[in-house]
């Protein structure tokens, strides 16, 4: 299995708070991705990350900031949590250039936003 | 954007019975990935078969690039196998890094 962790695996926050999601990697891959999970829409990505302090948008960026100072972690922060960020997250790694990046997840972190 | 469709949404056998799930995207794609999610929400690799068909114990998976689809096959299933099945793909033009999921094949499978 791909070494990646999430921290926290669960948490519930109200509606307005900051949030910081990690993800810790001890696999050296250059490309990190943070995805979401929603019933009926399967997983969305967010942002993702080719290198250190480079990062790029995905599909549902909107309210969320990403980033990565270190090879290792990826920290995704939502600035003020809402109830529609009420999802799984998944942080994912892949190594190669593409097209042949291959990606491994990590094991989710539940965000609840009451 | 590219569109992934997944057939059938659910699927219900018993144990010992084989399936075949299956792929659909709308563009041409140069990577292709089956996961399965098992019941406590982990994601685990499959395949990684933008073309070709690929062999893994009881599961294969074949993909017909050229006509814009990848199957899936499950062989004796076990309790085991249950969860969701996922498809991704990301597509060869422009600079798109993602992975596009599809909705996924619920597949129970019944002792």
């Amino acid at each position: 299995d791909a070494g990646i962790t999430q921290s926290p695996r669960h948490k519930v926050t109200e509606t307005g708070t900051p949030v910081t999601l990690r993800c810790h990697q001890t696999e050296n891959h250059r490309y990190m991705y943070w995805y979401r999970q929603d019933p009926g829409h399967g997983l969305r990505l967010i942002h993702y990350s080719y290198g250190v302090k480079d990062t790029d948008k995905g599909e549902v960026s909107d309210g969320y900031s990403v980033s990565r100072s270190k090879t290792e972690d990826f920290l995704l922060t939502l600035e003020s949590a809402t109830s529609s960020q009420t999802s799984v997250y998944f942080c994912a790694i892949s190594e190669r250039t593409d097209p042949y990046n291959e990606q491994f997840f990590g094991p989710g972190t539940r965000l609840t936003v009451l | 954007g590219i569109q992934v469709e997944q057939s059938p949404p659910d699927l219900i056998l018993q144990e010992g019975a084989n399936s075949t799930l299956r792929c659909n995207f709308s563009d041409s794609v140069n990577n292709l990935q089956w996961f399965h999610q098992n019941p406590w929400g982990q994601l685990i690799n499959l395949f990684y078969i933008p073309s070709g068909t690929k062999q893994n114990g009881r599961l294969s998976a074949t993909t017909v690039a050229t006509e814009r689809y990848s199957l899936l096959y499950i062989s004796s299933s076990q309790t085991t196998d249950s969860g969701v099945y996922f498809c991704a793909v990301k597509i060869s033009s422009g600079s798109a890094r993602q992975l596009t999921f599809g909705s996924g094949t619920q597949l129970t499978v019944l002792p």
